[in-house]
């Protein structure tokens, strides 16, 4: 399995900042995925981040609110932008597994937004 | 459209005791892919099982065992003699070969009380 290390792993930040949150993987993979889960809430795709073009973003998601790089196979961040109270949640990268297809996570990162 | 239900929000139980978690799964296609992962409370999705649409065969992996069954349309989750340990919260997902892209439950919450 793949291990992925996510910073930061917590955070509170105030309204109208942005924060970014970068994804490690051990190993070169095509495609990272961002996945948020509200408090209390199952996980929604953001977007899936591909090494040398843009991200994809799923419904309900902007690349404004949410840019996303992907610099190399191996790292990617996710801004989270002029953030309010609603943005609170946990924010998860994510990897396939290429012959099994079963996502790996990282630790997430728990923003609080005040 | 592609579905997954979790019915059950929350489950407690007490050491020991057996608990299953229900999963039921909507989808059109024939080849699907269906998966357990459990989140302790320290917020990482941990990959727990992974079952493709062919394989109907009931899976046991220690005090876990899996039943899937294509006539109901469910892929529940046993826990054997449980123990604290395994409070956390848990989510079963489908996809689709060929697809990035994973529908999660909303996740049953089990307790699991000393």
């Amino acid at each position: 399995s793949a291990v992925i290390s996510q910073k930061p792993s917590r955070d509170i930040c105030q309204r109208g900042t942005s924060l970014t949150i970068q994804c490690q993987v051990d190993s070169q993979v095509t495609m990272m995925f961002w996945y948020r889960q509200q408090p209390g809430q199952s996980l929604t795709l953001i977007a899936t981040a591909n090494q040398g073009s843009e991200a994809t973003y799923e419904s309900g998601f902007v690349i404004d609110k949410f840019p996303i790089s992907r610099p190399n196979l191996t790292f990617s961040t996710l801004t989270v932008s002029n953030m309010s109270p609603e943005d609170s949640s946990i924010y998860l990268c994510s990897v396939q597994r290429q012959n099994t297809g079963e996502l790996f996570f990282g630790e997430g990162s728990r923003l609080t937004v005040l | 459209a592609q579905k997954v239900t979790q019915a059950q929000t929350e489950i407690s139980v007490v050491e020991k005791e057996d608990v299953t978690l229900d999963c039921v799964y909507e989808t059109r296609d024939t080849t699907y892919y269906l998966f357990w992962y459990k989140q302790p409370p320290s917020g990482e999705l941990v990959f727990l099982i992974r079952r493709n649409s062919f394989d109907e065969q009931n899976e046991i992996s220690g005090r876990y065992s899996w039943n899937f069954q294509k006539s109901t349309s469910s892929f529940n989750f046993t826990i054997t003699a449980s123990q604290v340990v395994d409070s956390a919260v848990y989510f079963c997902a489908l996809s689709l070969p060929g697809t990035y892209k994973y529908i999660f439950g909303t996740g049953t919450r089990l307790k699991v009380l000393a």
